[in-house]
């Protein structure tokens, strides 16, 4: 069956340094990947997109890799700030074609 | 500004009733979704419609019913035979053709059962 793997604990980090979130996947062939963040109560929000032939995609203080023979991508924030306090999703196409499924999500706590 | 609206935020519902979840967008998104949350579940899939008038499930259907009628909206039933419906339920909405964009998410009804 499919499988997306985040991991469960959460991660804790002191502002300023870099958090590193994975996301491993199972019964997938990924065009693409997808990272989003929720606040508590909230709904996700849409962060970045990374398509297959892409090895590593930037946004500001986010970095996003995708390795296909891994089976696995890395989200990265870096000079992290309390505000980066979220969940991190990611997500893949399922095979259908038509709709995106989530992993569980990583909560990542930045402190001061 | 274009977004993506769910009402209620909050909805109760007494055993044995149907309530209907709202959700309307106005980003001229062909596609929508309707997926539930529980706590350590991560999200999952009930219905997801890329057209109007067009539907399909998804891997946790049973006691849901939706309608697609108009572009714009995407109304989630949550009838009787679902056993556990306590739950928050998120709506989204995407454009057909891939893009760089993700899916749009509306801020979510959380149904608690009285």
């Amino acid at each position: 069956s499919q499988k997306i793997e985040q991991n469960s604990e959460a991660l804790n980090i002191q502002e300023g340094k870099t958090a590193t979130l994975t996301c491993n996947y199972t019964n997938y062939s990924p065009a693409y990947l997808q990272w989003y963040r929720q606040d508590p109560g909230r709904g996700p929000v849409f962060l970045l997109l990374i398509r297959e032939n892409e090895k590593e995609k930037r946004k500001e203080r986010l970095k996003v890799t995708f390795d296909t023979t891994l089976k696995q991508s890395l989200f990265h924030i870096t000079a992290s700030q309390p505000a980066d306090s979220a969940t991190y999703l990611c997500a893949l196409l399922s095979n259908s074609g038509y709709a995106l499924n989530f992993g569980k999500g990583t909560s990542l706590l930045v402190t001061p | 500004d274009g977004g993506i609206t769910q009402s209620p935020k909050y909805l109760f519902r007494k055993e044995g009733q149907n309530v209907t979840l709202s959700c309307e967008q106005n980003l001229n998104h062909d596609a929508m979704y309707w997926y539930r949350q529980d706590p350590g579940q991560g999200l999952r899939l009930i219905y997801y419609s890329q057209i109007v008038n067009d539907f399909q499930k998804g891997d946790i259907a049973e006691g849901y019913s939706v309608s697609r009628e108009k572009k714009e909206s995407f109304p989630l039933t949550v009838t009787s035979a679902q056993k556990n419906p306590t739950a928050f339920y998120l709506c989204a909405s995407s454009s057909r053709v891939l893009s760089n964009y993700g899916y749009t998410f509306g801020s979510g009804t959380r149904l608690t059962v009285v």
